[in-house]
């Protein structure tokens, strides 16, 4: 997603398809990152996280790949869901300790 | 996993009054919470840093004199809007990290909806 302000980009896919969501990051000294989604009303849920010293981790139904030479991250979804529409942002943390940087977000809208 | 709470998931105040809101780890201790703020749309956004025991660190742009934060002990901190007009609705969330066990995730509170009429 490259937009911000009030547009969310948004995805669009079909219940079952597999789903893609792209973010670029800033800080090339973050070096654990994280894939949240958010509900409508309500606070970020945790998905899966990534550290800098790897580029592909998978969890249930969700893979994340990362690619630091272009500073970029993925998140794949298998078989998406109904339940799985929402705002996914990922975020970002250059240092042990310090707060999360979030990207701009991507809302996922599944189609029937 | 660890849970933090925040409380009211949602308030309405008039103008000039102030609004206090908790966060709470409910089976952790979080020695540093983070307070954030989201506009419809839009991404989260830091506005400062709770330490317990010592003063907050705000984000550039944020008035400290107007986001009050308060982390009195491990398990918990407080945010208090203080004077607030229109331009403060929001939604507020806090969020804590399990610190000394390398980097971990964050962990968020429900978020609260302020509406200042």
């Amino acid at each position: 997603g490259e937009s911000v302000g009030l547009h969310l980009p948004t995805l669009s896919v079909q219940e079952g398809d597999n789903s893609i969501i792209n973010c670029a990051y800033s800080n090339s000294a973050s070096d654990y990152f994280i894939w949240y989604k958010q509900e409508s009303g309500k606070g970020p849920q945790f998905i899966i996280d990534i550290r800098s010293n790897m580029d592909k981790r998978q969890g249930q139904r969700v893979t994340v790949l990362l690619n630091k030479t272009v500073k970029h991250l993925s998140l794949q979804i298998a078989a998406t869901q109904p339940g799985d529409s929402a705002v996914y942002f990922c975020a970002e943390t250059p240092n042990y300790g310090q707060n999360f940087v979030f990207g701009p977000g991507t809302r996922l809208s599944v189609l029937p | 996993g660890a849970v933090v709470s925040q409380h009211p998931s949602r308030v309405i105040c008039k103008s000039g009054t102030s609004v206090k809101i908790e966060c709470r780890s409910l089976d952790f201790q979080a020695t540093t919470m983070f307070w954030y703020r989201q506009f419809p749309k839009q991404s989260l956004m830091l506005m400062a840093t709770s330490n317990e025991g010592s003063k907050a660190t705000y984000e550039q742009g944020v008035e400290k004199d107007k986001f009050l934060i308060n982390h009195a002990s491990l398990t918990l901190s407080t945010l208090t809007v203080t004077s607030a007009h229109p331009e403060d609705s929001s939604f507020y969330i806090c969020s804590a990290r399990v610190l000394g066990q390398g980097n971990t995730e964050a962990f968020f509170g429900q978020g609260t909806r302020l509406t200042v009429v």
